[in-house]
């Protein structure tokens, strides 16, 4: 069976400071993946999604970047985080094709002070 | 644009008060719409994905059906356990492959 891995669960960053998280999915290949944020209370905003090794789709343009480095590992990157960029981060993964179901990781809370 | 309106946004129920929740949308030819659930501090559990208006799909005391316009999620006899957030999704046809959602309806059951 599938299963979607994210870390750090929970992070407290200082404002300026870098930001990597990761994504990894396993029991598939070649996934869709996607980058959503979810503010507090409110529905989820895409930010990135990707389709295959090194391609990235940007949503939102932002204090953000995506990478994807190998099939299934997905990463979210800053060079310097923003107060505004809090918020708790979601990764998911299709399998593409007709049925695109997403499937979501346990996400990262993330805080900027 | 695609657009996904949900109401109400937070409901109370008692233990065995059946209740709906509601998911309007807007969106140039639906491909599914999907019904996520998502407890506190943690991602969306995916519960049902719909295709075409007068589907309905059932799992325990969940219920959700399909209109052109509308879809929703029909809880019969909740339990304590069903609190949560219950969020709904829609993809088109067209254009970006990922989900529009709502902002969700925060569901309190009381025992």
């Amino acid at each position: 069976s599938q299963t979607i891995h994210q870390w750090p669960a929970t992070l407290v960053q200082p404002v300026g400071s870098p930001l990597s998280l990761e994504c990894t999915v396993e029991g598939t290949s070649n996934p869709n993946l996607y980058w959503y944020r979810q503010a507090a209370g409110r529905g989820l905003q895409l930010l990135f999604y990707s389709v295959g090794i090194g391609q990235i789709s940007s949503e939102v343009p932002q204090n953000l970047s995506a990478s994807r480095p190998q099939d299934r590992q997905f990463i979210l990157s800053s060079k310097k985080l923003l107060l505004s960029d809090s918020g708790f981060y979601l990764c998911a993964w299709t399998g593409g094709g007709a049925i695109e179901t997403q499937y979501f990781g346990p996400g990262t809370r993330l805080l900027v002070l | 644009e695609d657009q996904v309106t949900q109401s109400p946004e937070a409901l109370r129920l008692q233990e065995g008060e059946s209740s709906s929740l509601n998911c309007s949308y807007t969106v140039s030819g639906l491909r599914g719409l999907f019904w996520y659930r998502q407890d506190p501090g943690k991602g969306p559990e995916f519960l049902f994905t719909l295709y075409s208006a007068g589907e309905e799909k059932e799992k325990e005391r969940l219920k959700a059906t399909l209109t052109k316009k509308e879809s929703f999620l029909h809880i019969t006899a909740p339990k304590p356990e069903d609190s949560a957030t219950y969020l709904c999704a829609v993809q088109a046809w067209t254009g970006r492959r990922a989900l529009t959602f709502g902002s969700g309806t925060r569901l309190q059951v009381q025992p």
